[in-house]
């Protein structure tokens, strides 16, 4: 089966311009999630959405981050304005259903986002 | 903060198991351990999960003690391709450490 797609693969940009993400799950995966990897540490977890309802966004920077996933299957992942913070890997992943019993997420390749 | 605490650093000798270790001292009883690995600049990679019995699939072991407070797992015979940063989670809370970096050498 194919992976998750994101796009684009890097990003440079300026302080206080917007960029956005995209992210095509793996085909019949319900649950999706956005990760920020700042370099040195792990991914946290900026939001989860069961197919296109979000079920966990607390730790997601609302006054500049948005996420929206149309349709329960792609999402798009929002910075507006970005800050030099930013800089990290945005990582997006999927998995058939949010159950703890068997939910192995699948990870796509990640943004490289630059701010600079 | 993340609810598991891991070693920073382990080295390994190729060949040789392996042994990553866990504490998740505040885990509650319904919550599963999953273990990720992530090789430089990939995504993070699925290896294994478990709730209360040790688990085995052909990627590693994880063995769970029995009051659930700690885990381990074990990679039987380390490669040099299984350098990678290793991060042990709680699934119901879903936040990732530092993890361990673990070094295979030859």
């Amino acid at each position: 089966e194919a992976g998750v797609a994101q796009s684009p693969r890097y990003k440079i940009i300026e302080k206080r311009q917007s960029v956005a993400f995209w992210c095509n799950p793996i085909s019949g995966h319900a649950t999706l999630y956005w990760y920020q990897q700042i370099l040195g540490q792990g991914p946290k977890l900026l939001i989860q959405f069961q197919n296109n309802g979000v079920v966990d966004d607390s730790q997601l920077p609302k006054d500049r981050f948005s996420a929206e996933r149309l349709k329960g299957v792609d999402s798009t992942l929002k910075i507006q304005p970005a800050k030099l913070e930013d800089s990290a890997v945005y990582l997006c992943a999927s998995s058939r259903s949010g159950g703890a019993s068997y939910n192995e997420q699948f990870f796509g390749p990640g943004t490289r986002l630059t701010v600079l | 903060d993340a609810k598991t605490t891991q070693p920073p650093s382990m080295d390994c000798a190729e060949g040789r198991a392996a042994n990553l270790p866990c504490n998740h001292s505040t885990i509650s009883g319904n919550e599963y351990v999953y273990w990720y690995r992530q090789i430089h600049s990939q995504g993070p990679q699925y290896i294994i999960h478990g709730l209360k019995n040790n688990e085995t699939n052909e990627m590693a072991s994880l063995i769970i003690t029995e009051d659930r407070k700690s885990s381990t797992l074990i990679l039987p015979h380390a490669t040099l391709r299984d350098t990678a940063v290793y991060y042990c989670i709680d699934y119901n809370d879903m936040r990732f450490g530092a993890g361990t970096r673990l070094t295979v050498k030859p």
